[in-house]
């Protein structure tokens, strides 16, 4: 079965400074990976994805991801961090089952605060 | 277009109690997902919906139910309620049932407290 490992928990960043969230991922075949982030009291938007190609995406609002097989990781990046992006960051892996349901696996989510 | 849109938004329970919830996905869309979410544990698949049918299901238990209608607005619902149900119930909608291709889009959620 698939898993997605966000090893941090709760990240403090100066705005300005450049950003990265860590997201591992465990998946048998080739993986579907997704970035999220959810703002207070909103719903998850979608920031990236990646399914094959090229291993650097780019996202929504300067995001941009990298996938590297040989470290099963996924990680987010943001040259330069704005006071906005202050919200929860979720990992996530896509898989199909033999039966060709879909689904989505989420980490349990990066915390991210914002400080002057 | 409107969002997805989930009612209510915040909900107080007591334990033994039933409670349902309503999605409202995009027009258009057709296939319903939902997530209980709290903290320390993430997003947690419960089940999915499309064309009123049961696609996917998650690993809890028989309490949690779930129903799609034909204008594809789904209702979720827990019965016999815990402490442990308490979190944040978020829906998410999509074109089609293949998460993998289409974007899916979350509702705010409800959040449910059981006291």
């Amino acid at each position: 079965a698939q898993s997605v490992t966000q090893p941090d928990i709760h990240i403090t960043v100066s705005e300005g400074a450049s950003l990265e969230l860590r997201c591992n991922y465990s998946y048998g075949a080739t993986p579907y990976l997704f970035w999220y982030v959810q703002s207070p009291g909103q719903g998850l938007q979608l920031l990236l994805k990646y399914f094959s190609g090229d291993t650097l995406v780019q996202g929504i609002k300067g995001f941009e991801a990298e996938f590297k097989r040989s470290q099963s990781s996924f990680n987010l990046r943001k040259p330069s961090v704005h006071w906005s992006d202050a919200a929860e960051y979720f990992c996530a892996v896509g898989a199909r089952s033999n039966f060709g349901n879909e689904k989505l696996t989420f980490g349990t989510g990066t915390r991210l605060t914002i400080i002057p | 277009k409107a969002g997805v849109t989930q009612t209510p938004r915040y909900l107080i329970k007591t334990r033994g109690q039933q409670v349902t919830l309503s999605c409202s996905p995009i027009s258009g869309h057709r296939s319903v997902s939902w997530y209980q979410q709290t903290p320390g544990q993430g997003l947690q698949f419960l089940f999915e919906y499309f064309s009123e049918t049961q696609r996917n299901k998650g690993n809890f238990p028989g309490r949690f139910s779930g129903r799609q209608f034909s204008n594809s607005r789904s209702e979720m619902n827990v019965s016999t309620l815990e402490l442990g149900d308490s979190a944040l119930y978020l829906c998410a909608s999509s074109l089609e049932s293949r998460v993998l291709n289409t974007e899916a889009f979350f509702g705010q959620g409800t959040r449910l407290t059981v006291v």
